[in-house]
C-alpha cells in the first residue's frame, strides 16, 4: 500500500519568513495530493491540493509543488503569520480502489511573532 | 451545499463498555465514506471505508466495526472498548465520481476510555 513520509515534524519560523514542508510517497499510481491544516482540537481543513497532471499550484501565500519522477511534493507558505501556526498534514491517494487518503505524520508549524 | 455531522462531540466511556458513533452527510448522494482515528499528537489512521450501503472495508484489524445502514449514514461501533481506543474519531466523505478527489472531514468525536 501507499506510504507517505513527511518532514520536518516540527518547524519554527519568524513571522514574515517562509516555511517549507516536504513529503514523499511510495505508490507511483497515486495521483492526488492534498494538504490539510489542523488547529488544536479541530478537524483537518483542506488548504490546497494538486493533481498529478500539474507540477505546481499557488493560492495567495500558499503553493504546492509536485515532482512525480522523484515522488515527492512540498508545501510552501510565504510571509508567514501567527495564525498560520497549526499542524499540517500531507496526503496521497489514487482514483481507483478505496480512494482513501494516506496521510503523512504531520508537521507542527510555529510562527513566532 | 454538503454538510457532514458527527455525534457525540465528546464521550467518556469505561473500559469494556460498548460504543456507537454516528456520522451523517447531507447534500450529496452515494458518497464514499471513511472513518479515521487520530491518537493524541499523532497522524490520521484510516479505520474503515465504504463505497455504498452495506459495503464496508476494514483497514486495520481491531475491536471496532462499522456499518452503513443508509446511503448517507456511517456508524462506528465496538462491543467492548479498550484503553487504546481513546482518540479523536473523524468521519470523512468524498464524491463518488472520477473527478471528486477532495475529502471533507466532519467535526470529530473525542473519545476518552478510562
Amino acid at each position: 500500500g501507499e506510504n507517505v513520509e513527511q518532514h520536518p515534524s516540527t518547524l519554527s519560523v519568524q513571522e514574515g519568513d517562509s516555511a517549507v514542508i516536504k513529503c514523499t510517497y511510495s505508490d507511483s499510481a497515486s495521483n492526488y495530493f492534498p494538504w490539510y491544516k489542523q488547529e488544536l482540537g479541530k478537524r483537518p481543513q483542506l488548504i490546497i491540493d494538486i493533481r498529478s497532471n500539474v507540477g505546481e499550484k499557488k493560492d495567495q501565500r500558499i503553493a504546492v509543488t509536485l515532482n512525480k519522477t522523484a515522488k515527492h511534493f512540498s508545501l510552501h507558505i510565504t510571509e508567514t503569520q501567527p495564525e498560520d501556526s497549526a499542524v499540517y498534514f500531507c496526503a496521497a491517494s489514487r482514483d481507483t480502489g478505496r480512494r482513501a487518503l494516506t496521510f503523512g505524520s504531520g508537521t507542527r508549524l510555529q510562527v513566532q511573532p | 451545499s454538503q454538510t457532514i455531522h458527527q455525534w457525540p462531540a465528546t464521550l467518556v466511556q469505561p473500559v469494556g463498555s460498548p460504543l456507537s458513533l454516528e456520522c451523517t452527510v447531507e447534500g450529496t448522494s452515494n458518497p464514499n465514506l471513511y472513518w479515521y482515528r487520530q491518537a493524541a499528537g499523532r497522524g490520521l489512521q484510516l479505520l474503515f471505508y465504504s463505497v455504498g450501503i452495506g459495503q464496508i472495508s476494514s483497514e486495520v484489524p481491531q475491536n471496532l466495526s462499522a456499518s452503513r445502514p443508509q446511503d448517507r449514514q456511517f456508524i462506528l461501533s465496538s462491543k467492548k472498548l479498550l484503553l487504546s481506543d481513546s482518540g479523536f474519531y473523524l468521519c470523512a466523505w468524498r464524491g463518488p465520481g472520477a473527478n471528486t478527489d477532495t475529502q471533507y472531514f466532519g467535526p470529530g468525536t473525542r473519545l476518552t476510555v478510562l
